[in-house]
């Protein structure tokens, strides 16, 4: 079945980077793209990006996280890495993982999410 | 700060129908499907909803949604007490080039 395991939650100081895995499973990695999508506490959903792996590996990224978000992937493995610098405490949030069949405009599968905590 | 809203929440007791709005723009809703999603602390989000109206397999047909204009709707009829989550509407931006989300309401079954 279609997986999407996320590491584990991480603390991290202001300024840090942190870095989140996506580990796919069930799929042809390569045949879909994967987003990032964080909720920070109290708010909604926010989109943070796409690595369109059927495409290039193209990726798109949220205005307000370039500069800041490097999206790779290990195809060897069917993971995708997610990384976020200069942190920040209103970074705080769980971040997740999730798959979008090319061009289907909608997420199907996620992973579990990863809780990242910026603290000093 | 969303540019789609919901009504922060929404409650019914077992068997009633509750439904849930979302309000957009022309650029998001206005322009494309819609997508909903169920999301409970500790677990997963869930697809509920997709392409506005069309549901995923496994997803009880006690939940349908619909849109007019700028405006899309989740419909949960024969409400259960498992249904108690948050859920958010969700859509593709053509002016911000992005996926948005609705701020959320939180469905209680009293």
């Amino acid at each position: 079945q279609v997986q999407l395991v996320q590491s584990g939650a991480e603390v991290k100081k202001p300024g840090a980077s942190v870095e989140i895995t996506c580990k796919t499973s069930g799929y042809t990695f390569t045949n879909y793209f994967v987003h990032w999508v964080r909720q920070a506490p109290g708010q909604g959903p926010e989109w943070m990006g796409v690595i369109r792996l059927s495409d290039g590996n193209r990726i798109q990224l949220a205005q307000q996280f370039q500069g800041r978000v490097t999206v790779t992937r290990d195809t060897s493995t069917s993971t995708v890495y997610m990384e976020l610098s200069s942190v920040r405490s209103d970074d705080t949030a769980i971040y997740y993982c999730a798959r979008e069949s090319p061009s289907s405009y909608y997420f199907d599968y996620w992973g579990q999410g990863t809780r990242i905590t910026v603290s000093s | 700060q969303s540019v789609v809203t919901q009504p922060p929440s929404a409650s019914g007791t077992p068997g009633q129908r509750v439904t849930i709005s979302c309000s957009g723009s022309d650029s998001n809703i206005g322009s494309n499907y819609v997508n909903w999603y169920q999301l409970v602390p500790g677990t997963a989000p869930n697809l509920l909803i997709h392409s506005t109206n069309q549901r995923p397999s496994g997803v009880p047909d006690r939940f349908s949604g619909s849109k007019s204009g700028t405006s899309a709707s989740l419909a949960i009829s024969g409400l259960q007490s498992e249904d108690e989550a948050d859920y958010h509407c969700a859509a593709y931006d053509d002016s911000l080039h992005a996926y948005v989300f609705g701020t959320g309401t939180r469905v209680n079954v009293l």
